[in-house]
């Protein structure tokens, strides 16, 4: 049974940039959020989609954006890179809360984006 | 101020102590999960409780929805529970979005 998998693992990119980082959640689940963690910081959320929609989303710019495919993988891309973007970015995927109620969170290892 | 508060934010132990992390959050909650965290980025999820308390072999989670407060402990700790220890709520307020804790970095020395 694969658990959530993330690519690329590391990312070096140039501020000004675009980048693409891919998701595909646990089987069975259809939630996929995504979350930045700054060095010695907790997660931030940043989005979550349910059904190929954005359900939900953090304090984070226009500048992320996401997506979600019919088999419930999704995709985070965040244009015009800062070097405050440099982070590791985590996807998580549970089953519908509106169903479901809480669920556990099944993480991925995260990909290391560096801005340079 | 963050919605959800850890303490300690270090921790050090000797091996076979007894640990307890501390999370207290201000919003209304669905939820609070327990995370670890290893080097690398990896996050387990340890617990998941919206009232009482559970157990999972030598670790042990509380939680009081009154006092807003939950507590994780680690019985006869040992060196492979070193990990940064997340807390995490979903509100039951806002969207049910998750806020997270900064974490606990422990540490237990053989």
């Amino acid at each position: 049974d694969a658990g959530v998998t993330q690519s690329p693992t590391h990312l070096i990119k140039t501020r000004g940039q675009q980048v693409t980082l891919r998701c595909s959640p646990k089987s069975g689940h259809d939630t996929v959020s995504w979350y930045q963690q700054a060095l010695g910081q907790g997660p931030q959320f940043i989005f979550q989609y349910y059904e190929e929609e954005e359900r939900q989303r953090g304090n984070f710019p226009d500048r992320f954006s996401g997506h979600q495919f019919p088999n419930y993988s999704s995709e985070l891309n965040v244009n015009a890179l800062l070097l405050g973007d440099s982070a590791l970015y985590l996807c998580a995927s549970s089953l519908a809360a509106v169903f479901f109620g809480d669920s556990p969170l099944h993480f991925g290892n995260g990909t290391r984006l560096t801005v340079t | 101020k963050n919605e959800v508060e850890q303490s300690p934010q270090n921790l050090t132990a000797q091996e076979g102590e007894f640990i307890t992390i501390n999370c207290s959050y201000s919003v209304g909650i669905s939820a609070l999960h327990w995370l670890q965290q290893h080097p690398g980025g990896g996050i387990v999820s340890l617990f998941m409780l919206s009232s009482g308390k559970k157990k999972h072999g030598r670790l042990i989670a509380t939680i009081n929805i009154q006092e807003k407060h939950s507590s994780l402990h680690i019985t006869a700790s040992h060196p492979r529970d070193s990990a940064v220890y997340i807390c995490a709520v979903r509100s039951g307020q806002t969207g049910n979005q998750f806020y997270f804790g900064t974490g606990t970095s422990l540490t237990v020395i053989p």
